[in-house]
Order: structure tokens, then sequence, then C-alpha cells
């Protein structure tokens, strides 16, 4: 069954510093994966997604992802951060055609520090 | 013109108490979905509808009941509130079953049960 690690409940970074969230999947199958970003009292919006195409992704605000199969990862970033980037933020799975579900990642909060 | 809509945004009620939240999305897709986010910010998916078919059912209490009057449309009632059951509640939508298809999420509903 697959499932999602997000290493950090909080990440705290100062505008214009490097944003690293980091995401690890666990999946028998090659997976689809996904960031969505929640803004406070908002629903979820996709930040960009991984679905077996280049390996380096680029979602939208600047933000993008590596898809790194030996470590299975996909680490979200973005070299500078904004004040308006602080959220909550989710890695998702699914198990390519296998399954129709998205299992998610128990969030990670970014902080900015003006 | 928003793209998937929920009513109510807010519902406080007693235990005890039936309601019922209603979800909408004027996207054309086929695929619609239920989500509990606890109060840790924890996201599982709880049903999924594919035309008006009941296609996920994950291990969800017997009160809750979803039902597709047709494809734009996802509701869920909920019989007997529990404590427990406070949470915020997440319609979605996608334009298939498809597992590298983007979900397109509603603002949420937050139910708090006193």
């Amino acid at each position: 069954a697959q499932s999602v690690t997000q290493l950090g409940s909080h990440v705290s970074v100062s505008e214009g510093a490097l944003v690293l969230l980091r995401c690890n999947y666990s999946s028998s199958v090659p997976p689809y994966l996904f960031w969505y970003v929640q803004y406070p009292n908002q629903g979820l919006q996709l930040l960009l997604k991984y679905t077996s195409a280049a390996t380096l992704v680029k979602g939208i605000n600047g933000f993008e992802a590596e898809f790194k199969k030996s470590e299975t990862s996909f680490h979200l970033t973005k070299p500078s951060a904004h004040m308006s980037d602080a959220a909550e933020y989710f890695c998702a799975v699914s198990e390519g055609d296998s399954s129709y579900k998205l299992i998610f990642g128990s969030g990670t909060r970014l902080l900015v520090r003006p | 013109d928003t793209a998937v809509s929920q009513t109510p945004k807010y519902l406080v009620t007693q235990m005890g108490n039936d309601k019922s939240i209603k979800c909408e999305q004027n996207l054309g897709h086929d695929t619609m979905y239920w989500y509990k986010q606890d109060s840790k910010k924890f996201l599982k998916i709880m049903f999924s509808y594919n035309n008006k078919e009941l296609i996920i059912n994950e291990t969800v209490p017997n009160r809750f009941s979803p039902k597709s009057p047709d494809k734009a449309h996802l509701n869920l009632h909920i019989n007997s509130l529990e404590l427990g059951d406070s949470a915020v509640y997440f319609c979605a939508s996608s334009p298939s079953t498809s597992s590298y298809n983007e979900q397109f999420f509603g603002p949420g509903t937050r139910l708090t049960v006193l």
C-alpha cells in the first residue's frame, strides 16, 4: 500500500531564503505524485504533479519538485520565499492506474519571517 | 463562477442531530470526492463517485451517507452526529478516475459538534 511521509510539521524560513519541504513516498508501482497548497480557511490548490514524464517538475508560484526514484523522494523547493508563500503544503501519492485514491501526507506548515 | 462550491461553509450543531453538506461542481467532471480533514490537518478520503456510481467507500461509519443525484452534485448526510465528527469536510472533483488527474477542491465546510 502506498504512503507518504512529510518530514517536519513546521518549516520556518526568512523572506528571500530557499524553501525546501520534504516528501518521501512508499509505493509498490510507479507512482503519480502531487504537491498541494492550502492557504488559511481555503481548500487545496494544486502546485505541481509528477506523472512519469520529466523528473524535474515546475509548478505555479515559482515552486518545483524533483522525483528521485532511488531515494523515493519528491521534495518541493522554491529559490526565494515570499511572505505570501506562508501556508500548509501537502504531498500526495496515487498508485498509477491501479488506484483512484490520493493518499496525503500529514502536511507541512511553512512560516515565512520578514 | 466558482468551480467547486460547498454549502454551508460553517455548521455548528448538537450531538445526535442529523445534518447535510452539499457540493456542486461546474467543471463538467465525472468524478467527485469527499475528504475529512481533522484538527491536525490530516486529510483522508471518505467516498468517491464516478458518474453517480460509488467507487470508493473507506471505513467510514454507516452514519455517513453520500448521495449523488447527478454528476455535478455530491451531498453528504450525517446521522446522529458525534463529537468526533467535528472536522473540515472537503468536496473535490476530477475529470475522471485516472490517477494522474488533478483534483479540484471546494472551500470546505467546518463542522463543529457540541
